[in-house]
């Protein structure tokens, strides 16, 4: 079935360190991509997307490719900073009978330190 | 433009009992999400309404989970009776309408199961 496959956390790094966070995927049809971030006591909030494939999404520093070949969507940040600690959830999403349907990955949690 | 509202923010029942969460969505969003993210997990669709009818519940434990959205605007979920493994974060999401590929998600509602 429709699965999102993220590298597993905790992923602990130094301010200003080069972030990389893995996330494949397995759908039947062409989905459209995202990462969510989710902020300690905060809401999930839409951080990048992509909807077909060699688009790149971007926001904040934060970018993603849509790679169909390899099935993947791996999250990059040139520089992290401490307030970018969060969990990050690499996402799916597949129109079936008019209607969306967002599939989540486990999420994987990113702590900075000064 | 006011996000989307959830409440309780925490709720901590014991097994067996029966507990409601009350979400109301953006103004002019069509469609309702109800997640389930249980520790750890990534966040799993348990329903969609378009506007006060439902759409897909094919996740949702009918046994002991309801929820309706009776004037197609805010929401409610219900738990009865409520089991061990229903400690989670439940959260509400809205979007345009049900093709529209971005969701909007409230806080979420943390509930313990003793």
């Amino acid at each position: 079935g429709d699965s999102v496959t993220q590298m597993e956390g905790p992923v602990t790094l130094s301010e200003e360190a080069f972030l990389t966070i893995n996330c494949t995927y397995t759908a039947t049809g062409y989905p459209s991509l995202f990462w969510y971030v989710q902020y300690p006591g905060e809401g999930l909030q839409l951080l990048l997307k992509a909807t077909k494939a060699d688009d790149k999404g971007s926001n904040k520093g934060f970018e993603a490719t849509y790679r169909k070949e390899t099935t993947s969507f791996h999250l990059e940040k040139g520089s992290v900073q401490v307030s970018d600690s969060a969990v990050y959830f690499c996402a799916l999403l597949l129109l079936s009978g008019g209607y969306n349907k967002l599939i989540f990955g486990a999420g994987t949690r990113l702590a900075v330190h000064p | 433009e006011a996000g989307v509202a959830q409440s309780p923010r925490y709720k901590i029942i014991e097994k067996r009992q029966s507990v409601a969460f009350w979400c109301n969505p953006i103004s002019g969003h069509a469609t309702l999400y109800w997640y389930q993210q249980i520790l750890g997990q990534g966040p799993k669709l348990l329903i969609q309404f378009q506007n006060n009818g439902v759409v897909d519940d094919s996740q949702l434990p009918k046994d002991r989970f309801s929820a309706e959205r009776l004037k197609g605007v805010d929401s409610t979920l219900k738990i009865q009776p409520a089991k061990l493994e229903d400690s989670a974060v439940y959260l509400c999401a809205s979007s345009l309408g049900p093709a529209n590929n971005e969701q909007f998600f409230g806080p979420g509602t943390r509930l313990t199961v003793l």
